[in-house]
């Protein structure tokens, strides 16, 4: 399974776009690339999957490099409702594996 | 309609008891998973299952874990002889069939609230 590397926080303000990249050198070619996000006391929530390219739904868009060792998550104009800890997952399978997230905190 | 649910929400438990966990799947999710997360860490992962069949349990942390599940959904996470090591929350989740939908991606997982395990 690819390992992932994300930062481990990251400050932002309301109104701001909020970019999130995550490293995944070893990506198998029939991995995908998905995005959760965790609120604390509460279970992960799926944001946005991607294979390549670009990726857009209600909430983010996901920017995928020709290469796949990388990823972009993206947050439009992020609240402070969008305080919580974002994971890059890459996955062949059934075995998700989490990594550490990163911790985005939103400031008024 | 009804999500994931965990119970208990929590569970405070002495050394050495065994404690069982329960998830509820969305009713027609086939795939289940189990992970454990400890305070401010990721998630790890334990074990899944398609219906009722457990293909890999390479996961769980230690014999002392098991997991079984009956008619294809509800699921018992079982811990023996509990440790304080074990103390973490205790997530379910649930999918459509592990592995690719029909298009052509992987099936996002739903998650339960968990349940807090602590160990004195």
């Amino acid at each position: 399974l690819a390992k992932t590397t994300q930062p481990i926080s990251m400050d932002s303000y309301e109104g701001q776009e909020v970019n999130i990249t995550c490293s995944h050198n070893n990506i198998a070619t029939n991995d995908y690339i998905t995005w959760y996000q965790q609120f604390p006391s509460q279970g992960p929530r799926f944001i946005i999957q991607g294979y390549k390219t670009k990726v857009t739904n209600e909430v983010a868009s996901l920017f995928i490099p020709a290469d796949r060792k990388s990823s972009t998550l993206s947050l439009p104009r992020v609240s402070l409702s969008d305080t919580a800890v974002y994971y890059c997952l890459v996955s062949g399978g059934f075995k998700t594996i989490f990594g550490a997230g990163t911790r985005l905190f939103v400031k008024a | 309609g009804a999500g994931v649910s965990q119970s208990p929400s929590n569970k405070v438990t002495e050394k050495g008891k065994d404690v069982e966990l329960r998830c509820d799947p969305i009713s027609g999710h086939t795939a289940l998973y189990w992970y454990r997360q400890s305070l401010g860490q990721g998630l790890e992962f334990l074990i899944y299952f398609q219906g009722n069949s457990a293909p890999d349990k390479s996961g769980l942390p230690s014999d002392r874990f098991s997991a079984e599940r009956t008619g294809g959904s509800v699921s018992t996470l079982t811990i023996q002889r509990t440790q304080q090591e074990d103390s973490a929350v205790y997530l379910c989740a649930s999918s459509q069939p592990a592995g690719l939908d029909s298009w052509g991606s992987y099936n996002e997982q739903f998650f339960g609230p968990g349940t807090r395990l602590t160990v004195l």
